[in-house]
Parts: C-alpha cells; structure tokens; sequence
C-alpha cells in the first residue's frame, strides 16, 4: 500500500501565477482533505472532496479551487499566486465523511513564491 | 473556530512524563491526534468520540472531557522518539469530518 502520495515535492513560483497540485489517496479512502500549513503553524483546513464534490470549505478566497476524479485523487489550484501563499500543502484521505475515521497524511507539497 | 492547546512547547528528559491538553469552545464531536517531526508529514495517533476513548498507542493515552469540551494526550515515561509537534484537530456536530487543528505543542526530549 503505496499510502498518499503528492506531487510535486517541491515548488517554485512567481507572485501572479497560477499552480496546481496533485493527490492520490491511501487505497480504499474515498474522501480528501487538503491543508495549509506554514511554518511553526498547525495545519489549516482549505476544502474537503467527496464523491466529486466540494463538501467542506475553510476560510480561504475563492483563489483556491479544487477537483476530484473519479478513482479519488484530487488537484488543489491556486491562482493569482501572492507570498502569503508560501507554504507545505498537505493532502489527507479518509473513508467516508462521518468523522469517525482517522486520517492518513501525504508527505506534501512544499511551495515557494517569490 | 481553532482548539486551544496548552503547553506551547515543553522540554522533558527521557523517562519523563508530559500532559498537552486541547480545548475548544464548541461542542465536539470528535479529537483527533497526530505528531509531526520536522519535514515530515502528521502521523495519527489515536481519535476519541463523543462518550468514549480509543488508545492508539502503548504509553500514548488520551481523555475526552466533552463537558468542558477538552481533550488530554497522555505521554509516559517519554523516550527520545516521542519528540516532534503535537497537534489535535476536532471536528464538531455540523461538520463532522471537516477537522480543525490547533497551533501546536512541540515536546523535546534530551537522553
């Protein structure tokens, strides 16, 4: 079991511009959460994707977006990149959306704008 | 909203004890607990729901007050591998899978 996985590992772009980041969940999970995280910061909730749809949503403009397919992976899209935006972008899978279940972290993605 | 967690950060030596504690300031449904360790990505520890407990790991427990909306994770005699960041998430009743994670407590043990 390959576990999550996220690609690419690391990123760099340019204030303006536009990137977009990859997903796979654990075999078996259905359901992704994706997470910002900065530096010495817990990670904070962007959207949640189940059954092809955004399901939750946390407190980020509408410069984010998301998509999911249907063998679950998922792609998180940033546009109008700004440097705030520099940070690890985590992926998390899960079964189902009762909140029962643990999530599996991927090892993320770590970007940088300049 | 975002939980509460208490130590920011604590120092221990190895066979120590150490208590981090989360509250939060709405009902919750669920807490969730997980470690990082620098450049890593969050591992699970345990998850405890409303009226009862799970342990995930031997000398790693944790309590679910939901009463006072708290939650304690529990490290004996600490060794050199517990070091890292903790961090719980919860999730409460309109949004149940949509979990919230705290700032952070990072442990450091020395030998």
């Amino acid at each position: 079991d390959a576990g999550v996985t996220q690609s690419p590992t690391h990123l760099i772009k340019t204030r303006g511009q536009q990137v977009t980041l990859r997903c796979s969940p654990k075999s078996g999970h259905d359901t992704v959460s994706w997470y910002q995280q900065a530096l010495g910061q817990g990670p904070q909730f962007i959207f949640q994707y189940y059954e092809e749809e955004e399901r939750q949503r946390g407190n980020f403009p509408d410069r984010f977006s998301g998509h999911q397919f249907p063998n679950y992976s998922s792609e998180l899209n940033v546009n109008a990149l700004l440097l705030g935006d520099s940070a690890l972008y985590l992926c998390a899978s899960s079964g189902g959306l009762n909140g029962h279940n643990e999530q599996f972290f991927g090892p993320g993605t770590r970007l940088t704008v300049l | 909203q975002q939980p509460v967690q208490s130590p920011q950060a604590v120092i221990l030596r190895e066979g120590e004890d150490a208590v981090i504690n989360c509250s939060s300031s709405k009902a919750l449904y669920s807490v969730h607990w997980y470690r990082q360790k620098h450049g890593e990505a969050p591992v699970f520890l345990m998850i405890l729901l409303k009226g009862g407990e799970q342990k995930g790991h031997e000398k790693i427990s944790a309590s679910f007050n939901e009463k006072k909306q708290q939650s304690s994770l529990y490290l004996t005699a600490s060794q050199l591998s517990y070091s890292g960041t903790y961090f719980c998430g919860t999730g409460d009743y309109s949004s149940a899978s949509k979990i919230i994670f705290g700032s952070g407590t990072r442990l450091s043990i020395r030998p």
